[in-house]
């Protein structure tokens, strides 16, 4: 079965350091979303990409960077992780036939 | 901007009855989707239902119906014969046009808990 994976499922970091979340799927979706989800606030888009090469800015993204090399891939950067970013961050791909989004498991980060 | 409001953060509800969550968005495109997802304690976002805005009909899901009202920007979730199993975050969402494709906006939730 299809699926989208995201890891690692949970992590710690400190102020400064740089994380990437991974994110794979296997429904060959051209459109790939990073989203954080915090209390209150519900899912906000971070970066998302409708093809290889191609990636865009949410209403969220500063602090944030996303690279897309191939179409089962899109890895989220945190170039200096600041305690603001720990939340929640999920994954999704989306079917252009239904519009339905795809979600990952999430992956929590924290950061001290 | 898109906006997607959930004006109702916590709603309960008594196993067996039905209960309705609240949603509103803010739109100027004609055609376009809506979704609820349900949210459990595991974290996994599931879809419960979608509507197409061009369909007068409103969506049935088995116990998950929708009252989508487009002219008026709402779109209820009516969850009948609750269950134990229907305790969870529902978020609704909106992904914009057909140009805008997937890109989804989300309330802010509604907490259901369910009482046995």
């Amino acid at each position: 079965d299809a699926e989208i994976t995201q890891s690692p499922r949970h992590k710690i970091t400190e102020t400064g350091r740089q994380v990437t979340l991974a994110c794979h799927q296997t429904w060959n979706h051209n459109n790939m979303f990073w989203y954080r989800q915090d209390l209150g606030h519900g899912l906000r888009l971070i970066h998302y990409s409708y093809g290889v090469q191609d990636t865009n800015k949410g209403e969220v993204s500063d602090g944030y960077s996303v690279s897309r090399s191939n179409t089962e891939d899109l890895p989220l950067t945190l170039e200096s992780a600041a305690s603001s970013q720990t939340s929640v961050y999920f994954c999704a791909s989306g079917s252009r036939n239904t519009g339905e989004l795809f979600f990952g498991e999430g992956s929590r980060l924290t950061v001290l | 901007a898109q906006t997607v409001t959930q004006s109702q953060p916590e709603m309960s509800v008594q196993e067996a009855e039905t209960v309705t969550l609240s949603c509103t968005y803010d739109t100027s495109e004609s055609d376009y989707y809506l979704f609820w997802y349900k949210q459990p304690p595991s974290r996994q976002m599931i879809l419960v239902i979608r509507q197409e805005a061009y369909k007068q009909q409103n969506a049935t899901e088995n116990r998950f119906s929708v009252n989508f009202q487009k002219a008026a920007k709402s779109f209820s979730l009516k969850i009948s014969d609750s269950q134990l199993g229907d305790a969870a975050m529902y978020f609704c969402a909106y992904p914009g046009g057909v140009d805008n494709f997937n890109k989804f906006y989300f309330g802010s939730g509604t907490k259901l808990n369910v009482k046995p």
